[in-house]
């Protein structure tokens, strides 16, 4: 049981370019959320699937893009990187669509923006 | 507006001694709250979590307190260890809004053997 499973775990890009962060989980779950860690400023949600085939905005949604592949995958996709988007990425997942319960998160991909 | 805080950036303990880590929230909408740990270069780890239908919860070492009129949680670790010092993030959520989760700019704990 792998949990929650992020690629890739590191990764540089220069400004504009383009690239798409891979997430799965193994558990079932029904939740898949996407954060940003940044200093000082905790986690911020950028988006997040409540459900397979529904998606919506977080906190921080503007450059981003998501697909929720399947129940099991949910990806971000930055579509034209800027050097404010460097920052860890963490997925996370979480068994019910709503409510209480934890969520469990991946090890993170650590973005650099050039 | 910063709607979870955690006003303490960081926080030194003698090894065995209690950890209070300490956290305030401004929407009076939240009703279920958690703790999660973190350590360099790995994901969030759940902790421990508390409804606003009670005023503590305990599991193990860790236990949380919730002072909804003072919109105040703390977390409290006793006795503390070396392998506790790490980075602590509180939550929050809503059950009537959106199934988001907000998070605490975190405490980091040095846990001093």
């Amino acid at each position: 049981n792998a949990g929650v499973t992020q690629t890739p775990k590191f990764q540089v890009l220069k400004t504009g370019q383009s690239m798409t962060l891979q997430c799965a989980q193994d558990m079932n779950h029904n939740s898949m959320y996407w954060y940003r860690q940044d200093p000082g400023m905790g986690l911020r949600l950028i988006y997040y699937s409540a459900s397979e085939g529904t998606t919506d905005k977080g906190e921080v949604p503007n450059g981003y893009n998501v697909s929720r592949l399947n129940k099991r995958e949910f990806s971000l996709r930055l579509e034209s990187a800027a050097p404010s988007q460097t920052s860890v990425y963490f997925c996370a997942s979480k068994r019910g669509s709503r409510g209480e319960g934890e969520q469990y998160f991946g090890p993170g991909t650590r973005l650099t923006v050039t | 507006d910063q709607q979870v805080k955690q006003n303490s950036p960081s926080l030194s303990v003698q090894e065995g001694r209690i950890s209070i880590l300490n956290c305030d929230y401004t929407n009076s909408m939240f009703d279920y709250f958690l703790w999660y740990k973190k350590y360099p270069a790995e994901g969030p780890t759940f902790l421990i979590s508390i409804s606003s239908i009670k005023d503590k919860n305990e599991d193990g070492r860790f236990t949380v307190f919730l002072n909804k009129s003072a919109k105040h949680l703390s977390l409290h670790i006793v006795p503390s260890q070396p392998g506790d010092s790490a980075v602590y993030f509180c939550a929050a959520s809503s059950n009537s809004g959106t199934y988001k989760y907000i998070f605490g700019t975190g405490t980091r704990l040095k846990v001093l053997a």
